[in-house]
């Protein structure tokens, strides 16, 4: 199975701050890599698909990148809609499989 | 608009079995795949399997390989999910998704139903 690892598991930051969480895939994933976003006791939300591609819809402060095994989201300006834990997920090979989660709040 | 709309909450005995439905509309149902994932309390995303609603082709986790179950009724746009031979790790929140398969995405989900499974 292919191993998706996030950095950091936690961070606080401002309203209106640069915020950039990483995935580091165990082998190569090409760009099969999606980003999600879930509130508290909701489901989880498709923010980016293939890597970099922005979900209809969503805010364009939302951005991702990577490619090959290293991956990282960007939320350029941080609003407090954002509070949410955000999960990596890998679609290049059975079984799929999710990062550990990375909780964004507001400090 | 697209909806995922699951069956409500469930409480098993060890040992039992849970079917979980999830009614889909707003889309062609037999055009996309249905996910399961599930989300122990206070835990990340576990990808369960995901099943073709064109032709009932599966691939479950290998860890729930024999246990699992997951079927489609074409004729009311509802999938299942049935989990055997029930433990205390199974309590869990149960999420379908629509599967994407050519953008590689899980892009409509339901809102979830929570199995605890409790003596």
């Amino acid at each position: 199975d292919i191993q998706m690892t996030q950095s950091p598991s936690s961070l606080s930051a401002s309203v209106g701050d640069r915020v950039t969480i990483t995935c580091r895939a165990s082998q190569s994933i090409s760009t099969y890599l999606n980003w999600y976003h879930q509130k508290p006791g909701k489901a989880p939300k498709l923010l980016i698909h293939a890597a970099s591609s922005l979900q209809s819809g969503v805010p364009s402060r939302f951005s991702g990148s990577g490619s090959g095994t290293d991956f990282t989201l960007t939320i350029s300006s941080l609003e407090p809609e954002d509070i949410a834990t955000y999960y990596c997920q890998q679609s290049y090979s059975i079984p799929q499989t999710f990062g550990q989660g990375t909780k964004v709040g507001i400090k | 608009q697209v909806q995922l709309v699951q069956s409500g909450a469930e409480v098993r005995k060890p040992g039992a079995s849970v079917k979980v439905s999830c009614k889909a509309s707003g889309y062609t149902f037999t055009t996309y795949g249905i996910s399961w994932v599930r989300q122990a309390p206070g835990q990340g995303l576990e990808w369960m399997g995901w099943i073709s609603t064109y032709n009932d082709i599966t691939n479950y986790a290998q860890k729930l390989q024999g246990r699992v179950t997951m079927t489609t009724d074409t004729s009311t746009t509802t999938a299942y999910m049935e989990l055997r031979s029930l433990t205390f790790d199974d309590t869990a929140v149960y999420y379908c998704a629509r599967a994407n398969a050519a953008a590689g995405t899980d892009d409509y989900w339901g809102q979830g139903t929570l199995v605890t499974v409790s003596s």
